[in-house]
């Protein structure tokens, strides 16, 4: 099945630790994103990357990093420096950017709690 | 930076009736698109308008786009409960390379 993939659908993290989201994709897509979703609110853009080895900051960066080794994957970190991780993390992906007219796919999300 | 505001942010109604929600957005764009979201779950994409296109249908849902006004409305006819769910609108960040979401309509459909 082509799509994309996020991992784990839950997680937990300790004060202090750092932890890292995974999404891949088969769908040989050049773009790829990271959203975080607070509830009820709507999506803020974290990361996104549109080629292999390059990666631009989105509206709320701090305390995040990312990776873009290969095509397929774009793993999130989330680092002891965001202060308030606790969210709903959503990857997505498209075809190249969005801004020439094509649809984005997303996972199904993985939901970050700090305990 | 939020691109697209939606309005309402709640919407109740019963099944068969339609679903009206409008998207406010900024500035100048390239296009709009329209996401669905069920409850914990990733994004799904229900249709895309381009800036030269005043309407466009896929079954149930209809979307229209006034550039002159900068405002979207997307109107789901015949609700179902299925159709419960999180509706978001997106445009593209000033570079155009990334999309950029609203807070979105929370939509209900009693049986």
């Amino acid at each position: 099945d082509g799509g994309i993939t996020q991992s784990p659908k839950y997680l937990f993290r300790k004060e202090g630790q750092n932890v890292t989201l995974s999404c891949e994709q088969n769908l040989n897509h050049d773009a790829m994103y990271w959203y975080r979703q607070d509830p009820g609110q709507g999506l803020r853009l974290i990361y996104y990357s549109q080629i292999v080895n390059d990666f631009q900051k989105g509206d709320i960066a701090e305390g995040y990093s990312v990776s873009r080794e290969k095509k397929e994957s774009f793993p999130l970190t989330v680092t002891s420096a965001q202060k308030n991780p606790t969210a709903f993390y959503l990857c997505a992906s498209s075809p190249f950017s969005t801004g020439t007219n094509t649809e984005a796919f997303f996972g199904q999300g993985t939901r970050l709690t700090v305990v | 930076s939020q691109q697209g505001e939606e309005d309402p942010q709640a919407l109740s109604i019963q099944e068969g009736e339609n679903a009206t929600m409008n998207c406010s957005y900024k500035t100048s764009i390239n296009n709009l698109q329209w996401y669905r979201q069920n409850s914990g779950r990733g994004l799904v994409h229900l249709i895309l308008i381009r800036s030269n296109e005043r309407e466009k249908h896929s079954g149930r849902l209809r979307v229209t786009l006034d550039t002159s006004k900068k405002s979207s409305s997307l109107l789901i006819t015949a609700s179902r409960a299925a159709d419960t769910a999180s509706y978001f609108c997106a445009t593209t960040n000033q570079a155009g390379t990334a999309l950029i979401f609203g807070k979105g309509t929370t939509l209900s459909v009693s049986s």
